[in-house]
């Protein structure tokens, strides 16, 4: 079984630019999930689609949004980029049964953008 | 919402001795508390994880404790290995909160051969 793939693995942009990531989820899994990724913040949690609904969001400022597709798969898009955003961005899949649990999340290898 | 404080940020070992990590969290209402491993350059990866409903869970030379009361948990790793080398989080979710998972700050782990 494949795992959750992101494209693109790397990406350098500039202030002011936006840019999109994208992922795949594990086949069969219905929740994608969004993190960011500093040395300084850690993993923080930037927003959940399930069934093309997004059903939770972080503390992130409306810059980041983010959408899924019929099919699960999932893009997040950071518009008017700044230099703070330079980061990994984690996607996650998981395997839903009902619409409270959480269980094991699977990652991708993440998308690194470096914002100049 | 939820807070997750993760400690020690480093932690050295000699192989075959213990580590241990302990978190804390504010949210009395969370009841899902997993590990997750990340090697350097790669994905975390969940190791272990334990549910409000359950004081302990162990698997192999892994195990978490679980404190619903002090509203802390534990990873303890016995007989540690080089290959036990790596960054680890723990975090936290209610029952409402889907899959959005909140994690400390992480834990530095060196194992010295």
């Amino acid at each position: 079984k494949a795992g959750v793939t992101q494209t693109p693995r790397y990406l350098i942009k500039t202030r002011g630019q936006q840019v999109t990531l994208s992922c795949s989820p594990i086949s069969g899994h219905r929740s994608v999930s969004w993190y960011q990724q500093t040395p300084g913040q850690g993993l923080q949690f930037l927003f959940e689609y399930f069934s093309e609904t997004q059903r939770n969001k972080g503390n992130f400022p409306g810059r980041f949004s983010g959408r899924q597709f019929s099919n699960s798969r999932s893009e997040m898009n950071v518009s008017t980029l700044e230099l703070g955003d330079s980061a990994l961005y984690l996607c996650a899949s998981s395997r839903m049964t009902g619409t409270t649990n959480t269980g094991e999340l699977f990652f991708g290898e993440g998308s690194r953008l470096t914002v100049l | 919402g939820e807070n997750v404080e993760q400690h020690p940020s480093t932690l050295s070992v000699q192989e075959g001795d213990s580590a241990v990590i302990k978190c804390t969290y504010s949210d009395s209402a969370s009841n899902y508390f997993p590990w997750y491993k990340q090697e350097l350059g790669k994905r975390p990866q969940l190791i272990i994880d334990i549910r409000s409903n359950v004081g302990e869970k162990k698997d192999q030379r892994i195990a978490v404790t679980l404190n619903k009361t002090a509203k802390h948990f534990s990873l303890h790793i016995t007989e540690t290995q080089p290959e036990d080398s790596a960054v680890y989080f723990c975090a936290a979710s209610g029952a409402a909160a889907g899959n959005k998972l909140t994690f400390g700050g992480g834990t530095r782990v060196l194992v010295k051969p």
